[in-house]
């Protein structure tokens, strides 16, 4: 499976918009990207996935280049509640988890 | 989306004992579940692969002895810990993976809220 490589830790102020740039270079043909958030003491939330392109979903929006060799996460106007662990993952998007590897993912603080 | 209910969120044990964790998955059927260990401030470690009516599949360096997983239905999978000790307390959770149809889109994971497993 790709792996990926993140900022460790970003620092944001209310209102802001947030990118968070993932890496992957060895992505794979039949790959997909997924983003999870994580709050202390609760399991990954699925935030959005995408293959190229662009995708929005009513709290994010993932861009991935042409060459999908990364991606960037994107959350409008940030707010407290948004400070969490964001993490990027790549995998087939059929079958693939078996292997899912987490990184250490991207600590978000969303400062007042 | 689809739901993943981990119970308990939080359990306390004595030195010894054995402590059981459920994983349901409540509106969807999972052949495949997957058990995650977490220490404070680090990522998500895979332990093992749970596989509706077959064994489960461990990952290298985990005790499937200490760690015992049972997947006897499409909705749940219990991770028993055996004769739990001090070094076992972390941040335990559990996943199950969509495939494409329940969010109209491709194969995900969704996980449980996690279990806190404290051992004295």
């Amino acid at each position: 499976l790709a792996k990926t490589t993140q900022p460790i830790s970003m620092d944001s102020y209310e209102g802001q918009e947030v990118n968070i740039t993932c890496s992957h270079n060895n992505i794979a043909t039949n790959d997909y990207i997924t983003w999870y958030q994580q709050f202390p003491s609760q399991g990954p939330r699925f935030i959005i996935q995408g293959y190229k392109t662009k995708v929005t979903n009513e709290v994010a929006s993932l861009f991935i280049p042409a060459d999908r060799k990364s991606s960037t996460l994107s959350l409008p106007r940030v707010s407290l509640s948004d400070t969490a662990v964001y993490y990027c993952l790549v995998a087939p998007f059929s079958g693939g988890y078996n292997k899912l590897i987490f990184g250490a993912g991207t600590r978000l603080a969303v400062h007042p | 989306g689809a739901v993943v209910s981990q119970h308990p969120s939080r359990v306390i044990c004595k030195s010894g004992t054995s402590v059981k964790i459920e994983c349901r998955s409540l509106d969807f059927q999972a052949t495949t579940m997957f058990w995650y260990r977490q220490f404070p401030k680090k990522s998500l470690m895979l332990m093992a692969t749970s596989n509706e009516g077959s064994k489960a599949t461990y990952e290298q360096g985990v005790e499937k002895d200490k760690f015992l997983i049972n997947h006897a239905s499409l909705t749940l999978s219990t991770l028993t810990v055996t004769s739990a000790h001090p070094e076992d307390s972390s941040f335990y959770i559990c996943s199950a993976r969509v495939t494409g149809g329940v969010e109209g889109t491709n194969e995900k994971l969704f996980f449980g809220s996690g279990t806190q497993l404290s051992v004295l």
